[in-house]
């Protein structure tokens, strides 16, 4: 089974610059998530997509991050304009719905961003 | 959600069993106790889940007490490949969003 694909793995962009992030879920995973980890913390969710709706932006920076999922698969999430404190790692994850139980998320290997 | 505590970091040597433990003193009736570990330069992955007493798979067991308001990670024998950063999360039983602490970093040396 393939696993969550993410690209570009590295990205180094100038402040005020913009960039984008692409993932791709594993096949048939209805939820989708966007993580930022800062180095030495735990990811932090930012946003969480079920289909193509959004169930929990609360914690995105929605002045400058936006992020969409079409068709209810692939996703993208970009950041406009830059700022030196979005130097992270963007990891996204799917999960299947419905099991009933605490839902296993599975991670990509993530983006790295550095901003200059 | 229940706020969990867990040590900053750990230090173990090859073949040796690893025990990190996990406080979630405020756990709801509704709540499973998660683990996630995370590589280097890797996402977290999944690696054991519970509700209560013990659960074991091939990666590890979770001890968990009658209260429930702590948890303890075992890891049999670790290797090298082991060194990594565990994360202890407790989530209610429909899922929903994964709040990380720091983590434990959990230094296996040869």
């Amino acid at each position: 089974e393939a696993g969550v694909a993410q690209s570009p793995r590295y990205k180094i962009i100038e402040k005020r610059q913009s960039v984008a992030f692409w993932c791709n879920p594993i096949s048939g995973h209805a939820t989708l998530y966007w993580y930022q980890q800062i180095l030495g913390q735990g990811p932090k969710l930012l946003i969480q997509f079920q289909n193509n709706g959004v169930v929990d932006d609360s914690q995105l920076p929605k002045d400058r991050f936006s992020a969409e999922r079409l068709k209810g698969v692939d996703s993208t999430l970009k950041i406009q304009p830059a700022k030196l404190e979005d130097s992270a790692v963007y990891l996204c994850a799917s999960s299947l719905v419905g099991t009933g139980l605490a839902y296993e998320q599975y991670f990509g290997p993530g983006t790295r961003l550095t901003v200059t | 959600l229940a706020k969990t505590t867990q040590p900053i970091s750990m230090d173990s040597y090859e073949g040796q069993e690893v025990n990190i433990t996990c406080s979630h003193n405020n756990i709801a009736t509704n709540d499973y106790i998660t683990w996630y570990q995370q590589f280097p330069s890797q996402g977290p992955r999944f690696i054991i889940q519970g509700y209560k007493t013990k659960v074991t798979n091939e990666v590890a067991s979770l001890f968990i007490p009658a209260d429930r308001k702590s948890s303890t990670l075992s890891l049999p024998r670790v290797s090298l490949s082991d060194t990594a950063v565990y994360y202890c999360l407790v989530l209610g039983n429909q899922g929903g969003k994964l709040i990380f602490g720091q983590g434990t970093e959990l230094s296996v040396k040869p």
